[in-house]
Order: C-alpha cells, then structure tokens, then sequence
C-alpha cells in the first residue's frame, strides 16, 4: 500500500514561516489534503486538493505539491497554529486512503 | 450549521460487538460519501471505511475487512459502524468524515476494547 512520510516534529518561532513536508512516491500526481488537529480535539481541513483553501482557513496556510513531496505552508505562524499536522491522498491500492505519520508543529 | 456527531463507543471485551451512529445535519445527506476514520490512543489518523450514495458502494481497510460492515438510513441522516469480532487495536476514537475531501469532521467517539 501507499506511504505517505512527514517528519514528526517542526519547530518555528512565531511570526516565522513553517512548513511541512508530506513525501511520497510520485505524490506530484495525487491530489493531497491536510489536517490541523489540535489536542483533545477533531481534526479540521485547512488545505484540499494540493493548494485549495476552505472557508474559514486563514490565508496563512498554503499548499504546494510536486514531484515526491507535497508541502504545508504556514506564514507569520501563531502560537495558536500549534497542533499536529496530517497530510492525507488517495491512491488506487489497498487501503486507499492514506494518511502520513503526522507533524508535531511546535511554536517556541 | 454543518455537522456530524457521532455516538455509541464503549468499554467492550475482545470479541464482542458495537455499533457506532454517526448522525449528519445542515446539509443534503444523501450527497455526499461518509468516511470513518480512527486514531489509536497518542497515534495518528487511520481510515477505515466508507459508504458512497449508493448503499453497494462501500470499502474497507484491510485490518477490518470481514469484520466492520458500515450501512446509511437516509430517513434518518444516520451511518453506522457496524463493529464485530473486535479486538484490542480496535482501540481509539472513531470518527466520521464528510466527503472525500474530509470537510467536515464529528467530535469522535472512544471505544475500548479491553478484557
């Protein structure tokens, strides 16, 4: 099955720019979400289908996707940005749909 | 106001059974494919199933395939998580999910499964 890999901590000091790498192989031609998830709490959609941004989601957070790696984008980050992020496709194998490891966003 | 709340986790022993419901409201139910999606205690996400428009349309992970049968009652906006021969790594909060973007997401329910 599909394997989706992400480191499992980033650190970033607000204000700066944090991202999130999400690889795979040949990721570049899925179509890739990610998910914030903040303890004790569900996870919620910031990014669809590589770049798309729901309603609500700040522009902060962006996505790109290319080749083996996908990435999270988060601008000016937050200290409210702190949670663990999860990046997620669909693949035509079994158990299509994959979610990565998961990313500890820690803000100091 | 869109939202899914899911209900029906427990404490059970291995080998029982639960049924898990996850009701839908503030949107056209019958558009859209529901996802179940758990997360084993400090672990990350896993998928577990889904159920299309369709009532035949439906797929399962490897891990609870022959086991879990999941199943939509239109009339009443409800999937269910049909839940048997379980086992201690069944252990987690299961969630359903909106759509295959994962739009939207209900507040989990905790099932045990422990001796």
């Amino acid at each position: 099955s599909y394997v989706l890999t992400q480191p499992p901590a980033v650190s970033v000091a607000p204000g700066q720019t944090a991202r999130i790498t999400c690889g795979g192989n040949n990721i570049g031609s899925k179509n890739v979400q990610w998910f914030q998830q903040k303890p004790g709490q569900a996870p919620v959609l910031v990014v669809y289908d590589d770049s798309g941004r729901p309603s609500g989601i700040p522009e902060r957070f962006s996505g790109s996707n290319s080749g083996n790696t996908a990435t999270l984008t988060i601008s000016r980050v937050e200290v409210g940005d702190e949670a663990d992020y999860y990046c997620q496709v669909w693949d035509n194998s079994r158990d299509p749909w994959v979610f990565g490891g998961g990313t500890k966003l820690c803000v100091l | 106001q869109e939202q899914l709340v899911e209900s029906g986790g427990g404490v059970v022993q291995p080998g029982r059974s639960l049924r898990l419901s996850c009701r839908a409201s503030g949107f056209p139910f019958s558009d859209y494919v529901l996802h179940w999606v758990r997360q084993a205690p400090g672990k990350g996400l896993k998928w577990v199933a889904l159920i299309g428009y369709k009532r035949n349309d439906k797929d399962y992970a490897d891990s609870v395939k022959g086991r879990f049968t999941t199943s939509r009652d239109t009339s009443k906006n409800t999937v269910y998580l049909e839940m048997n021969s379980l086992r201690v790594e069944d252990t987690g909060i299961y969630y359903c999910a909106r759509d295959n973007r994962m739009d939207v997401w209900g507040q989990g329910t905790t099932v045990t499964v422990s001796s």
